[in-house]
């Protein structure tokens, strides 16, 4: 069975622009969240999505955003682009909602650099 | 304000166990303790997941004491492949409670 697949890979872009990633999740797998990696703050929180509806947020400001296809696949769009937002990008699914006894399964995350 | 705290980084040699600990001293009674292992440019990987007590796999142990303030990863004979970065994460069932440590750099040493 195919992993989680995160497209693309590296990005890098300029402050100001927009960027949006996609995320292929495990077939069968219905909830995706999205995770923002960074040296100084670890794993932080995005966002998660089941069955299209976002399920809950975490402490971003309105820039980041995101959406669930009816296949699942998930995007994740980070608008007017911050230096502070370079980071890894990692998107996680599981089988279903919440996380606090579900295995995630992680994907390679996309790492965005922004100058 | 909740969070965990676990060491930075550990030393270790081939064929030695390894423990790492991780405290949440704000843990709340429908919170779960989950380990996860990280290689460099790949995303974490679930090692274990526990309530309380202790639970074994494979893998790894996870004991957790009565009080669940804090957890300990154990990690029998560790070889060189287990040099990675080791992060615990403290959650509530609906996700309404994400807590990740900022993770536990292990060296294998030969």
């Amino acid at each position: 069975k195919a992993g989680v697949t995160q497209t693309p890979r590296y990005l890098i872009k300029t402050r100001g622009q927009q960027v949006t990633l996609s995320c292929s999740p495990i077939s069968g797998h219905r909830s995706v969240s999205w995770y923002q990696q960074t040296p100084g703050q670890g794993l932080q929180f995005l966002f998660e999505y089941f069955s299209e509806t976002q399920r809950n947020k975490g402490n971003f400001p309105g820039r980041f955003s995101g959406r669930q296809f009816s296949n699942s696949r998930s995007e994740m769009n980070v608008s007017t682009l911050e230096l502070g937002d370079s980071a890894l990008y990692l998107c996680a699914s599981s089988p279903t909602f919440g996380v606090s006894n579900n295995e995630q399964f992680f994907g390679p995350g996309t790492r965005l650099t922004v100058l | 304000l909740a969070k965990t705290t676990q060491p930075i980084s550990m030393d270790s040699y081939e064929g030695q166990e390894v423990n790492i600990t991780c405290s949440h001293n704000n843990i709340a009674t429908n919170d779960y303790i989950t380990w996860y292992q990280q290689f460099p440019s790949q995303g974490p990987r679930f090692i274990i997941q526990g309530y309380k007590t202790k639970v074994t796999n494979e893998v790894a142990s996870l004991f957790i004491p009565a009080d669940r303030k804090s957890s300990t990863l154990s990690l029998p004979r560790v070889s060189l492949s287990d040099t990675a970065v080791y992060y615990c994460l403290v959650s509530n069932r609906d996700n309404r409670k994400l807590i990740w440590g900022l993770g536990t750099s292990l060296a294998v040493n030969p």
